[in-house]
């Protein structure tokens, strides 16, 4: 099956620091990638939805200032937390969606914590 | 609308018996509903799939069965492993309206007991 792959794998921050989560399809071209959150024994929760070479779609109630996405080639989609709070702590997850694919492969998700 | 309700939330089964994981959603639009697998600290991975043309995919010892009528599609995991202690998510999604958006149901925690 499709590879994505997700870095890193966790991050301790402290709080008012930005970081960045990269997501990469590695043997295919991803169109289209999603970010989720997913708190503990929660399902996951769309945050995002990125096109390669345009802008990410946000779902309600999402601060697009604070959960910057960029997609910037078909094997790329990162996301970056500006100014980390306690609160921003969470495991994010992507995902990438191939050509002509209904088959969401997913990456094995980032853990957040910011102190 | 949007909608994907899975029960149980938690299911406990003896090693060798049949668990069951049962999904109800509302919109008829929805033409795809995958399964995924997802252990502790991992990404969800997908299972099984299966569109609303079928009543019933298998892959090995995983089955969908899936009710148009009813608007419903439940996951069958046969002889069940320790091994397949996990959470289980459904999900549904509509490709061509929504750009592959999945809509996950609330998750199943599995434990398989030996």
């Amino acid at each position: 099956g499709a590879v994505v792959s997700q870095h890193p794998s966790w991050v301790i921050c402290k709080s008012g620091t930005s970081v960045k989560i990269e997501c990469r399809s590695l043997d295919f071209q991803a169109t289209t990638m999603f970010w989720y959150r997913q708190f503990p024994k929660q399902s996951l929760m769309l945050m995002a939805t990125s096109n390669e070479g345009s802008k990410a779609t946000y779902e309600q109630g999402v601060e697009k200032d604070k959960f910057l996405i960029n997609h910037a080639s078909l094997t790329l989609s990162t996301l970056t937390v500006t100014s980390a709070h306690p609160e921003d702590s969470s495991f994010y997850i992507c995902s990438a969606l191939g050509t002509g694919d209904d088959i969401q492969y997913f990456g094995a998700g980032t853990r957040l914590s910011v102190l | 609308q949007q909608q994907v309700k899975q029960s149980p939330q938690s299911l406990i089964v003896q090693k060798g018996g049949i668990s069951i994981i049962n999904c109800a959603y509302e919109n008829t639009a929805f033409d795809y509903f995958p399964w995924y697998q997802q252990f502790p600290g991992k990404g969800p991975a997908l299972l099984i799939a299966i569109r609303p043309d079928v009543s019933e995919k298998k892959e090995g010892r995983f089955t969908i069965s899936f009710n148009k009528s009813a608007k419903q599609f439940s996951l069958h995991i046969m002889d069940s492993q320790p091994g397949d202690s996990a959470t289980y998510f459904c999900a549904a999604s509509y490709r061509y309206n929504q750009g592959g958006k999945l809509i996950f149901g609330q998750g199943t925690e599995l434990s398989v007991k030996p």
